[in-house]
């Protein structure tokens, strides 16, 4: 059974930076093909695509965000974590990591998504 | 960036009614397009790949058409759980991005 389940602060103050941690189980973050990315949804609002990293280690970020943003794996613990600094109130969403699956290049397995707020 | 653009960004329907939902990609994106389905308080859920192709489990009521910037998909005989909100996004390129959503409402 595929599972991903996102964790970190639920509230932050502006300026901080936030790292949220994707524990992935049912797949190795290794596994030929497959990519951890993180999507996030501000209230009411559209999916926004954050970043992605692949199982060789390859990564891309969003352009508008790429300053602020890094993503990296632990192989061995089967994590993924994503860092956003400099966080201000408009970061303020729910942030989500979903697999992508190398043959179809579709988010096939989401996690529940990790409410995060930006205020002082 | 590729913008993907949804219509109509909501509409009414009844059980039983056939929906149809445009997506329309700035600039060529082949059949690298998919779809989710959201439902509030829960994260997206995959329903169509690579424009056409259900994902398991997914109900065949949904399909998906089209093919370099112009896609939709259509829900036929809609069912009471299909009251959603759908997204498309594109697969052909970084960054990866989504339309802004079509609210399926009764």
């Amino acid at each position: 059974q595929i599972t991903l389940k996102e964790s970190g602060p639920t509230l932050v103050k502006p300026t901080e930076t936030l790292t949220l941690t994707c524990a992935v189980s049912g797949f190795s973050v290794s596994t030929n093909g497959v990519g951890v990315a993180w999507i996030r949804q501000p209230p009411g609002k559209a999916l926004e695509w954050l970043a992605v990293i692949y199982w060789n280690d390859g990564k891309y970020y969003s352009p508008l965000l790429r300053s602020r943003l890094t993503i990296t794996k632990d192989t061995s613990g089967n994590q993924v974590a994503l860092t956003v600094t400099y966080m201000q109130s408009v970061d303020t969403a729910t942030y989500y990591c979903a697999r992508i699956h190398g043959s179809s290049s579709a988010f096939d397995f989401w996690g529940q998504g990790t409410k995060v707020t930006v205020s002082s | 960036d590729i913008q993907m653009t949804q219509s109509p960004s909501s509409l009414s329907a009844s059980v039983g009614d056939r929906v149809t939902i445009t997506c329309r990609a700035s600039q060529n994106i082949n059949r690298h397009l998919i779809w989710y389905q959201q439902k509030p308080g829960k994260a997206p859920k995959l329903l169509i790949y690579s424009t056409s192709n259900l994902q398991s489990g997914v109900p065949s009521r949904f399909s998906g058409s089209g093919s370099g910037t112009a896609f939709t998909l259509t829900i036929n005989n809609l069912q009471p759980e299909d009251f959603a909100t759908y997204y498309c996004q594109q697969s052909s390129t970084t960054p990866l991005t989504f339309g802004g959503g079509t609210k399926v409402e009764i």
